[in-house]
């Protein structure tokens, strides 16, 4: 059973451009959640999607969007990119009905904006 | 809302001392507690977590953790330190109710040193 699978592990994007992260959730699991964690920081949640819409937003700016397909698949998208988006860019997935929640994290993305 | 305080951005022990790392948090509901361990260029690891059962949770490669409410405390503890522990470890809440379900505030994180 695969866990949380992230794509691509690492990419270079140049200042200004746009990038799309994607996340496909553990089996079972609904709901999808993205983190950035920039260097020697702790994650920071940046929105939660549940049935195809955002259902909570961290503090980001609207340069952040994101999208849940059927599927339950995810993606992140980050517009005109500041280098200060270069980070570690975590999914969690859980399913929302359980009790005690259960989240599990992908390996994450490696975004470098030079 | 919720929030995590860790104090002590570094910690270092010896090999074969007790590993003490101190979580904080604050918590308009009950809370869900986690501590998550990353090592480098990697992603996080589930080491425990505390959902309002057993106060005293146990996790992973040794490492246990109290929930203290009186406290607000959650403290992740292990009897003995490996060199495999060296790592960054976070501790996490989260609400197990309302508007912020399934979000998780993670603490600043700390970086544990063992030395031989």
């Amino acid at each position: 059973d695969a866990g949380v699978t992230q794509s691509p592990t690492h990419l270079i994007k140049t200042r200004g451009q746009q990038v799309t992260l994607r996340c496909s959730p553990k089996s079972g699991h609904d709901t999808v959640s993205w983190y950035q964690q920039a260097l020697g920081q702790g994650p920071q949640f940046i929105f939660q999607y549940y049935e195809e819409e955002e259902r909570q937003r961290g503090n980001f700016p609207d340069r952040f969007s994101g999208h849940q397909f059927p599927n339950y698949s995810s993606e992140l998208n980050v517009n005109a990119l500041l280098l200060g988006d270069s980070a570690l860019y975590l999914c969690a997935s859980s399913w929302r009905q359980s009790r005690p929640l259960a989240i599990t994290f992908g390996s994450g993305t490696r975004l470098t904006v030079v | 809302a919720q929030s995590v305080t860790q104090l002590g951005s570094h910690v270092s022990v010896s090999e074969g001392a007790l590993v003490l790392l101190r979580c904080n948090y604050s918590s308009s509901v009950p809370p869900y507690l986690f501590w998550y361990v990353q090592y480098p260029n990697q992603g996080l690891q589930l080491l425990l977590k505390y959902t309002s059962a057993a106060t005293l949770v146990k996790g992973i490669n040794g490492f246990e953790a109290e929930f203290k409410k009186s406290e607000t405390s959650f403290h992740l503890t292990k009897p003995s330190a490996h060199m495999s522990d060296a790592a960054e470890y976070f501790c996490a809440v989260s609400a197990d109710r309302g508007s912020t379900l399934g979000r998780l505030y993670f603490g600043r994180g700390t970086q544990l040193t063992v030395w031989p």
